[in-house]
């Protein structure tokens, strides 16, 4: 079945300092991915829908010079978390659709995870 | 602000017993999905339901979508200890193509004790 890969697993940094997290489809073309946070004990909140060879769409209280997203394939997003502060640890999800042509729905496909933990 | 109540939050129960976990809202959606997740890793899908009223089974578990899709359901018979997990629905917002507008419920944690 599809398969979304993400990269790092888990990362620490220091305050001030930026991280980059890989998403990659590994046997599907995604032209759409998407950045979700979850904090503990949280649900998932929707950060930013990543299109392929365009800029993302960032939801509303999400700053995109904060979280820049990088769609440069159809198969790779990234999303680099620049001068992080320790109120951006959380765990990062990252989703890509694969797209059905004839069905009623194309299903999302979630990665692992990042933890990402900034001291 | 489209919302998704989930409850119970927390949910303990032995093996072998039944249990219901809701997901309401005052909004339509187009679809609703849920999800189980483990620590540490991604929402895995369960399943979809599209239509008002819809019912889905897999194995012990049954999902139904409200007649107006502002709700659903997963019922889960006969628990056990593999089912324990967090349970995340989510409604999705916009109709046809990309469905990753997703608004996620906050998920039910089931623990499942032999």
């Amino acid at each position: 079945g599809a398969v979304v890969s993400q990269h790092p697993s888990r990362v620490i940094c220091k305050s001030g300092t930026s991280v980059k997290i890989e998403c990659r489809s590994l046997d599907f073309q995604a032209t759409t991915m998407f950045w979700y946070r979850q904090f503990p004990k949280q649900s998932l909140m929707l950060m930013a829908t990543s299109n392929e060879g365009s800029k993302a769409t960032y939801e509303q209280g999400v700053e995109k010079d904060k979280f820049l997203i990088n769609h440069a394939s159809l198969t790779l997003s990234t999303l680099t978390v620049t001068s992080a502060h320790p109120e951006d640890s959380s765990f990062y999800i990252c989703s890509a659709q694969r797209i059905r042509p004839g069905h009623d729905n194309s299903p999302l496909h979630f990665g692992n995870g990042t933890r990402l933990t900034v001291t | 602000t489209q919302l998704l109540e989930q409850s119970p939050q927390f949910l303990s129960i032995q093996e072998g017993e039944n249990l219901t976990v809701y997901c309401n809202s005052s909004s339509v959606f187009s679809s609703l999905q849920w999800y189980r997740q483990e620590p540490g890793e991604g929402p895995v899908l369960l399943v979809t339901v599209v239509t008002g009223g819809e019912v889905k089974k897999l194995k012990r578990l049954t999902f139904q979508f409200g007649d107006a899709r502002k709700d659903s359901s997963l019922h889960i018979t006969a628990a056990q200890p593999g089912d324990t997990g967090l349970y995340l629905c989510a409604g999705a917002r916009n109709y046809g193509g990309s469905q990753g507008n997703l608004i996620f419920g906050k998920g039910t944690k089931l623990s499942v004790k032999p």
